[in-house]
């Protein structure tokens, strides 16, 4: 079993809709968990980060965590084309490191 | 804003060369990350520093050595570059700090080097 498991996607959704994005995880320790946005040839950057149980919101966007069923999602609401992109969840292994998922790749259509 | 530069966007080299990579953050974070980046592997840690000169293998450090002489920069180098280590290359830094009571380890990625090795 991978520490972190994403659906790799393609998930594509129309302009405006509302894109969700999934992750779990296996290590129940796990304090931390973080959400990267990937272009295409270009390095993560960070969307935002969650810590404790429930939604953390920041614009369009909406971090969700569920320690006791060990998944974290991601919503993007209103979404637009631009966000098309691949998204990495990552999730604190300890000391300092995270432990990366694969990425969906998000298809937001016109 | 947190800054990380990497040395080289592109890069190509000849099997069995040696090859250095650097990196270079201006947020006097602790913590330096290396990882590679490949189609449906995703990213995996090759070495992390957590202080100068102290570093700690990550998940595939073979064929990998690292260099932290200088809080800011951190040097991945490839004793003897091969084939199979033609990949993206991304460098990363962190604070370590707490936040109610759980650490503070946001990473920050520099733009990466895509090496090529023929």
């Amino acid at each position: 079993q991978k520490e972190v498991e994403q659906n790799s996607g393609p998930l594509s959704v129309p302009e405006g809709a509302i894109a969700s994005l999934n992750c779990t995880y296996s290590d129940r320790g796990s304090q931390s968990f973080f959400w990267y946005r990937q272009y295409s040839g270009k390095s993560p950057e960070l969307i935002m980060f969650i810590y404790s149980n429930g939604d953390k919101e920041d614009g369009r966007f909406t971090a969700q965590l569920n320690k006791a069923s060990q998944y974290v999602s991601l919503l993007i609401r209103d979404s637009q084309p631009s966000d098309s992109a691949t998204y990495l969840c990552a999730v604190n292994r300890g000391f300092q490191k995270l432990v990366f998922g694969t990425g969906t790749r998000l298809l937001v259509s016109p | 804003d947190v800054k990380v530069t990497q040395s080289s966007r592109y890069l190509v080299k000849r099997t069995g060369e040696k090859v250095f990579l650097e990196c270079v953050q201006d947020m006097d974070h602790e913590n330096m990350f290396w990882y590679r980046q490949d189609p449906g592997l995703g990213l995996r840690l090759i070495y992390f520093s957590y202080d100068v000169k102290m570093k700690e293998k990550g998940d595939i450090p073979e064929g990998y050595s690292v260099s932290r002489e200088k809080k800011e920069r951190f040097s991945l180098i490839l004793e003897s570059a091969s084939t199979n280590q033609t990949s993206m290359y991304l460098c990363a830094s962190s604070h370590r700090g707490r936040l109610a009571g759980l650490y503070t380890d946001t990473q920050y990625f520099g733009p990466g080097t895509r090496l090529t090795v023929l």
